[in-house]
């Protein structure tokens, strides 16, 4: 298993400019999630998906869409970057012990993003 | 709304010490609490995850233990190592919920000194 998996590990962008950041997991999970780490503020939540066709807005979400294509993948997109947008993106996935009622979460390598 | 939080923010020791690192949480109302390690430049690494259930949990050298009743969680590394350091952090998910958002810590960050 490969886990989560990120593309791309670094990037560089100029103000205005869009991108998209691309996640996958091959461990049949239904929630996936997109954070930023920020030296000081630690990990905010951007996006999250429940489970295929359905996303939800976390706690910083605004400059930024999301699509969940399908079960594996859950992609992160930049409409017109700004610096401020500067940080490390991390995507997640988690895998719900029905029976017990907790989830288990796996990361993926992370993305750094910087904006001139 | 849930809130973690993680004292101390930064910690140094010597090779060999025993070492506990603290995680605090609001809502006692949890399903499990999870640790993970973080390198420097690098992604989240699942370390242990504990159940509401469960007293402790171990692997290697580690030893998780929760007490929901306080809102805690620590985390035991014996014998601490120069490979070791690393930022820690801990993770309370919304458990039997359709997301399992987590709540995070804001990390406790080890130096191992040889």
């Amino acid at each position: 298993n490969a886990g989560v998996t990120q593309t791309p590990k670094f990037q560089v962008l100029k103000t205005g400019q869009s991108m998209t950041l691309q996640c996958a997991q091959d461990m049949n999970h239904n929630s996936m999630y997109w954070y930023r780490q920020d030296p000081g503020m630690g990990l905010r939540l951007i996006y999250y998906s429940a489970s295929e066709g359905t996303t939800d807005k976390g706690e910083v979400p605004n400059g930024y869409n999301v699509s969940r294509l399908n079960k594996r993948e859950f992609s992160l997109r930049l409409e017109s970057a700004a610096p401020s947008q500067t940080s490390v993106y991390f995507c997640a996935s988690s895998y719900l012990y029905s029976g017990a009622g907790y989830y288990e979460q796996y990361f993926g390598p992370g993305t750094r993003l910087t904006v001139t | 709304k849930q809130e973690v939080t993680q004292i101390p923010a930064a910690l140094s020791v010597p090779e060999g010490e025993n070492l506990v690192l603290n995680c605090s949480f609001t809502d006692s109302a949890i399903y499990n609490l999870q640790w993970f390690r973080q390198d420097p430049g690098k992604g989240l690494t699942s370390l242990l995850l504990i159940q509401s259930s469960q007293r402790e949990q171990t692997s290697g050298r580690l030893n998780a233990s929760l007490d929901k009743s306080s809102g805690r969680s620590t985390l035991y590394i014996a014998a601490s190592q120069p490979g070791d350091s690393a930022t820690y952090l801990c993770a309370v998910p919304e458990g039997n919920t359709n997301a399992g958002k987590s709540t995070f810590g804001d990390g406790t960050t080890l130096t191992v000194k040889p």
